[in-house]
């Protein structure tokens, strides 16, 4: 069974476009994340949201919106797609509050590219 | 502020030992992590310090010292599907929050 998931796992697009990334964990996890990663390997956390409450917010451009339905999924829109936008974006779970646990769980990851 | 230095890659022999060092400077301390990360997939877990000392886990051990602000990964028996970029990473302040390092990329070499 896959423990973090994410879709799409390839997604092409026009600059100025809007897309969204979906990610589901089946790990009872409390805590989601969207990280970033650019051309230089670096992970970069952009959001997280323990049970579905908005915990990090990194210096993320506005036009990324993050959503948690509810504790198991945790969405990405982007609007207004630019060329810097292409990455490959991660979506990860852990539980929180103890620091053994917070191992975190990575989705296989979304290569985002704006042409 | 906190930061994380790991060096940007290393080479080396299948067979062999390798060791990765991390240097970390945190205002507090709740442990250190490291991934792995083979190219084109998602960073997997690791190892877990939180204590000072080494845990070894079949060919891979990781080492702590707290007063020196320093990990290492060692890994033993090099093949090489241990080819990867290997993170190293500690949680910010209270939140758990990850600081992650810029990942050591090793290259195995027959």
């Amino acid at each position: 069974d896959t423990a973090v998931s994410q879709t799409p796992k390839y997604l092409v697009t026009q600059m100025g476009n809007d897309k969204s990334i979906k990610c589901e964990q089946n790990l009872g996890h409390d805590t989601m994340y969207w990280y970033k990663q650019d051309s230089k390997k670096f992970l970069k956390i952009m959001f997280s949201y323990n049970n579905k409450e908005l915990i990090i917010n990194e210096t993320v451009p506005n036009r990324f919106s993050p959503k948690s339905p509810d504790k198991a999924h945790l969405n990405l829109h982007i609007n207004s797609l630019e060329l810097g936008d292409s990455a490959v974006y991660f979506c990860a779970s852990s539980s929180f509050g103890v620091a053994e646990a917070n191992e975190q769980f990575f989705g296989p990851g979304t290569r985002l590219t704006v042409l | 502020g906190q930061n994380i230095d790991q060096p940007t890659e290393m080479t080396a022999t299948e067979g062999a030992i390798v060791q990765i060092n991390c240097t970390y400077q945190t205002s507090g301390f709740n442990g250190l992590f490291w991934y792995q990360q083979h190219a084109g997939e998602a960073p997997t877990f690791l190892s877990y310090n939180v204590l000072d000392g080494l845990e070894e886990k079949g060919r891979f051990s990781s080492f702590l010292s707290r007063s020196k602000g320093y990990s290492y990964l060692l890994l033993k028996e090099l093949q090489m599907k241990d080819s990867a970029s290997y993170l190293c990473a500690v949680p910010k302040d209270s939140n758990y929050q990850l600081i992650w390092g810029a990942g050591t990329k090793l290259i195995i070499k027959p």
